[in-house]
């Protein structure tokens, strides 16, 4: 059972905007920092954001993150066909049991 | 340019082990810390271990005594040793690492070796 949150799915029509949200506490998101996965069925997953707001080399500007508290948002806009995919957030949480823990995912349907 | 290979997986019965490998190019794996994490058939994601370059290790509550990850610095290698595996280990498991920032993050991932628990 994931301690962080998301919406299982979210859909928009190509061009639109889609936001999806991660939700924590103050021993994960609330004190560490946020990444942010694509993962197209069959592959590995790929690294969108990181440090909260962060984006690795090569992903283009239509995917932001942002984080507030204990919550974190993922922002796609323009949204392509390609960007059809699981997407997953992450951070360190720094309770007892220390981990890595992933969000539940949410599916990203483009209509 | 960075690449991670994983290899090692196969068909086990409950209660046997397996050891994963994950060959490492394009970077040197006692640099960075080096992470597996696994996905179950049809379900997300779930971080299994990690160890630092310092040779530090930090494992999921699940696997806690039963999985240990190591590095072989000379062949450039990080391993994960499995027993007591049960059949909903199966997963394809991962290894990945951050190479972009000291916090947490996998920006390289392999392309995964499947373990099947099964009898």
């Amino acid at each position: 059972q994931s301690v962080l949150t998301q919406p299982p799915s979210v859909s928009a029509a190509p061009g639109q905007k889609v936001t999806i949200s991660c939700s924590g506490s103050s021993s994960n998101i609330g004190n560490n920092y946020v990444s942010w996965y694509q993962q197209l069925p069959g592959t590995a997953p790929k690294l969108l954001i990181y440090d909260n707001n962060k984006r690795p080399s090569g992903i283009p500007d239509r995917f932001s993150g942002s984080k507030s508290g204990t919550s974190a948002t993922l922002g796609i806009t323009g949204l392509q066909t390609g960007d059809e995919a699981d997407y997953y957030c992450g951070t360190w949480d720094s309770s007892l049991s220390a981990a890595y823990v992933f969000g539940t995912g949410t599916k990203v349907t483009v209509l | 340019e960075v690449q991670l290979v994983e290899s090692g997986g196969g068909l086990i019965q409950p209660g046997g082990s397996l050891r994963l490998s994950c060959a490492a190019s394009g970077f040197t794996v006692s640099n960075y810390y080096m992470s597996w994490v696994r996905q179950a058939p049809g379900k997300g994601l779930e971080w299994v271990s990690v160890i630092y370059s310092g040779g530090s290790t930090y494992y999921a509550d699940s696997v806690k005594g039963r999985f240990t990850v190591s590095r072989d610095n000379s062949k450039n290698t990080v391993y994960l040793q499995m027993n007591s595996l049960r059949a909903e280990e199966t997963a394809v498991y991962y290894c990945a690492s951050c190479t972009v920032t000291t916090s947490y993050c996998f920006d390289y991932w392999g392309q995964g070796t499947l373990v099947t628990v099964s009898s």
